[in-house]
């Protein structure tokens, strides 16, 4: 079970804007940056966002990261079919003294 | 281009010891965090453990007496030993660097992981 929860799944047609949550605590996500991973089938992670809202070079506009509270949210527009992968958010919890994943939302796109 | 390549046996009988090593290629392992990370198939990621370029270490709570992460400068490389490995073990393990001097930071880049299964 994840310190972290994410939707299990989610989904969108090309082109389209979605969103996906990532919910936590006091002790990580509230005090702590965020950051977001995407992770093709077969492939490793790699890194999407980096403290909450920051792109790494090479990432494109149309992804963008967010963090309210205790809660943080990455959001693709212009969804195009190679976005179709896993994605997790991670933070660092101040309880467990390391960095903590979310469970994984995998991406379909239709 | 920073690189990171596991390797390792792909094979651990279980009680055993599963021992991995990173090596890393276009940087130096001199600075910032370095970690091991891991996914049991079909599942999400575990944070196991890092070293510091100072050779302090941190590890997963629900880990940490089976784990130990050292660091070679002289090749570049650390490694990972976890031991009395069970089922619950198989995972693909990667290592990754954490390239925020706080060590509370993200992972990136990753190795291409490495797959260990624990049978007899």
């Amino acid at each position: 079970q994840s310190v972290m929860t994410q939707p299990h799944s989610a989904s969108g047609t090309p082109g389209q804007r979605v969103t996906i949550s990532c919910s936590g605590s006091s002790s990580n996500i509230a005090t702590n940056y965020v950051y977001w991973y995407q992770q093709v089938p077969g492939t490793a992670p790699k890194l999407l966002i980096f403290q909450n809202d920051q792109r790494p070079s090479g990432v494109p506009k149309r992804i963008s990261g967010s963090k309210s509270g205790t809660s943080a949210s990455l959001a693709i527009s212009g969804l195009r079919s190679e976005d179709e992968a896993a994605y997790y958010c991670a933070t660092w919890d101040d309880t467990l003294n390391g960095p903590v994943f979310g469970g994984g939302t995998k991406l379909t796109v239709l | 281009q920073m690189q990171l390549q596991e390797s390792g046996p792909g094979l651990v009988k279980p009680s055993e010891t599963l021992s991995l090593t990173c090596t890393v290629s276009g940087g130096s392992i001199t600075t910032f965090y370095w970690s091991w990370v891991r996914q049991s198939p079909g599942k999400g990621l575990e944070w196991i453990g890092y070293i510091h370029s100072s050779g302090a270490t941190n590890y997963n709570p629900s880990l940490k007496s089976r784990v130990t992460i050292l660091a070679d400068t002289s090749k570049n490389q650390f490694s990972l030993n976890l031991k009395s490995v069970t089922a619950a073990d198989r995972a693909i393990y990667y290592c990754a660097r954490m390239p925020d001097t706080s060590g509370r930071g993200w992972f990136d880049p990753w190795g291409q992981g490495t797959l260990v299964t624990v049978s007899s």
